[in-house]
């Protein structure tokens, strides 16, 4: 099956500073690859996504990176503010089985 | 999107017992999914709802100790049978509204088992 990596664990910036976040995926067929921020207390909320089809897709602040050769994918926070803080996953579906697996999540930390 | 709505949002259970968890979606859905979060860590699926039949498990779950029912494509229950205080965990619904598209989260069920 699919096995994503996540890295880093943890990650601390200074308000106004970019965060990056990366990914692996195992599989090549996977196709989808959405990320999620999770804030105490809360369900994982949508963010972006992004399709094989696409090497990159911006909203805003955050934007998404997909390197199919590499079979790895990656979050930009730019101008970061406290309330980015959260814990963020990524996640990759196969294909066939419409089956989300999570990478291990990263907790960012946005000071002051 | 959906609007998902996860009934208890917490409990306090007493091991040995069982917990009914609900998800209620606005909408009408194709897939539903019942994941485990336990603390500080990532989040495992531990089954798909089928409309009208017998939900999937993932490896390592079983419908004994996690029945799950979906009567219709907006309403589903997870069951967590005969706790342990190693169920303690927060329970998502999540929701897709079509085919391999995007996948949301109702709020969790945050469970504690003493």
């Amino acid at each position: 099956g699919e096995n994503v990596e996540q890295h880093p664990s943890t990650l601390s910036v200074q308000e106004g500073d970019s965060a990056v976040i990366k990914c692996t995926y195992s599989d090549s067929a996977s196709n989808y690859f959405p990320w999620y921020k999770q804030e105490l207390g809360k369900g994982p909320q949508l963010i972006i996504d992004i399709r094989s089809n696409v090497g990159e897709k911006k909203d805003q602040r955050i934007a998404v990176t997909l390197n199919k050769t590499a079979k790895h994918f990656s979050l930009h926070i730019t101008e970061t503010q406290p309330e980015d803080s959260a814990v963020y996953f990524c996640a990759a579906i196969l294909a066939a089985g419409n089956k989300l697996t999570f990478g291990g999540g990263t907790r960012v930390l946005v000071k002051p | 999107s959906a609007v998902i709505s996860q009934k208890p949002s917490r409990d306090i259970c007493q091991r040995g017992t069982s917990l009914t968890i609900q998800c209620q979606v606005d909408s009408q859905v194709t897939m539903m999914f019942w994941y485990r979060q336990q603390p500080g860590q990532s989040l495992t699926l531990i089954a798909t709802a089928n409309q009208g039949s017998e939900a999937t498990y993932e490896s390592g779950f079983v419908i004994d100790k996690f029945p799950i029912s979906r009567p219709n494509l907006t309403f589903s229950t997870l069951t967590v049978s005969n706790m342990s205080p190693e169920d303690s965990s927060i329970y998502l619904c999540s929701v897709e509204t079509q085919l391999n598209t995007e996948a949301f989260f109702g709020q969790g069920t945050r469970l504690t088992v003493v």
